[in-house]
């Protein structure tokens, strides 16, 4: 059963639009949360790491709040830019016996179009 | 890419045949990690090693093989008794396994059956 369910899927928005992308999770217990960006044919690059403490944490256009209560996570873009089109996932660890395994999110596509 | 090579970018391979896939970081990392991305699905993952000459399966192990003769290299063997190779592979590393271990991707390699 997946553990980190994201959406919208899909999402197409206008250049200079903002736009937010949703993570629930149900990873127990929570250490922490990661959305990546990842580019088409290209590996997965971190924009941020979020903790159990942290609400918000902004990386330049990108701001992710975390409601550890709800198990809620999102990503809102400001001012969109074409290079902003890309696959974005969330992820979040969770402890294994053999240390610990990442659950990956299946990621919203985001196309930003002129 | 955070100082992880994987080779080659493209590989094509015929039914029956194994091949393998290249990953090296200079990160100095001790953990590193192969995961397998298909299209509609998160990132699932096949081998990880925590140190050199040790490694361990994944959620998707079989088909596959690695070896860790160095701290630097991860290579990844996907055999003739994978049935669905087909798909973006993509290495990681991390400096350890605990849960707030950020991993670092490589470009890919996309793998395609013929």
């Amino acid at each position: 059963k997946n553990q980190v369910e994201q959406s919208p899927q899909s999402l197409i928005i206008l250049e200079g639009k903002n736009c937010t992308l949703q993570c629930n999770y149900t990873v127990s217990p929570f250490s922490n949360l990661r959305w990546y960006k990842q580019d088409t044919g290209r590996g997965p690059v971190s924009l941020t790491i979020m903790t159990f403490s942290e609400n918000t944490k902004s990386n330049g256009r990108y701001t992710a709040t975390l409601d550890a209560d709800t198990k809620q996570s999102s990503l809102h873009i400001t001012a969109s830019q074409l290079s902003d089109s890309a696959s974005y996932i969330c992820v979040v660890p969770e402890a294994s016996n053999s240390g610990y395994a990442l659950n990956f999110g299946k990621g919203t596509s985001l196309l930003v179009t002129p | 890419d955070g100082g992880i090579t994987q080779s080659p970018k493209y590989l094509f391979r015929k039914e029956g045949q194994n091949v393998t896939l290249s990953c090296e970081q200079n990160l100095n990392h001790d953990a590193m990690y192969w995961y397998r991305q298909d299209p509609g699905q998160g990132l699932r993952l096949i081998y990880y090693s925590q140190i050199v000459n040790d490694f361990q399966k994944g959620d998707i192990a079989e088909g596959y093989s690695v070896s860790r003769e160095k701290k630097e290299s991860f290579p990844l063997t996907v055999t003739s008794a994978q049935k669905n190779p087909t798909a973006f592979y993509l290495c990681a590393s991390s400096v350890g396994t605990g849960t707030f271990g950020e991993q670092f991707f490589g470009p890919g390699t996309r793998l395609t059956v013929l």
